[in-house]
């Protein structure tokens, strides 16, 4: 069963371009949402998050949307760069849960120059 | 500040061994969360401890557990190991048990023979 999916394996953009990348989730109890980064052989950094109260959340050039009706959230890049080329996690969690994430499969962003 | 840090980052080991994996997390954290990542299952949490005591436990076999001691550092054991458990095992630690962002180490690479 899988609660939190990204769709898109692999996405591939211009320098300079916006990159969406973009991650559905089925249960209704998640209520905070985050963002990873992650290059091979290293643990994933984390980007930006996202509560079930807001509808967005900035931080530079990332900006994550949550669209709680559709139960679908956004994480936009702009603009893109080379070093951006990694893969990126969704992941979420339910308050009565505490730390425990559950992450989709990732979405293999590649920037071209 | 330090970051997460994982020890060892490489191990190779062969079936019905057992293995301990530990893990130091950030400063002033005091959540330890445990997460599996492999090719075919994506990131899957294993469990997570906070004040040294398991908090959350994702679907895994007894063979894996883990404790936490009162320095926050953590430790998982696999015992018996099979071939599937040849995985990247995170770690990622959180300033408290309904702390949501989660700082990951650069993993240990598991792999049985």
């Amino acid at each position: 069963d899988q609660q939190v999916k990204q769709n898109s394996p692999s996405l591939s953009v211009q320098e300079g371009r916006i990159s969406i990348l973009n991650c559905d989730y089925t249960n209704s109890m998640f209520d905070y949402f985050l963002w990873y980064k992650k290059y091979p052989a290293e643990g994933p950094t984390f980007l930006i998050s996202i509560s079930s109260i807001k509808d967005k959340n900035e931080d530079g050039r990332f900006t994550v949307f949550l669209n709680k009706s559709a139960k679908h959230l956004s994480l936009h890049i702009v603009p893109s760069q080379p070093g951006d080329s990694a893969v990126y996690f969704c992941a979420a969690s339910a308050n009565n849960q505490g730390g425990k994430l559950i992450f989709g499969q990732g979405t293999e962003l590649s920037v071209k120059p | 500040k330090a970051g997460v840090t994982q020890t060892p980052r490489y191990l190779i080991k062969t079936r019905g061994q057992q293995v301990t994996l530990s893990c130091s997390p950030i400063s002033g954290h005091r959540s330890v969360s445990w997460y599996q990542q492999t090719p075919g299952q994506g990131l899957q949490f294993l469990f997570e401890y906070f004040s040294e005591t398991q908090r959350n436990k994702g679907n895994f076999p007894g063979r894996f557990s883990g404790r936490q001691f009162s320095n926050s550092r953590s430790e998982m054991n696999v015992s018996t190991l099979e071939l599937g458990d040849s995985a990247l095992y995170l770690c990622a630690s959180s300033l408290a048990f309904e702390g949501h962002e989660q700082y990951f180490g650069p993993g240990t690479r598991l792999t049985v023979t």
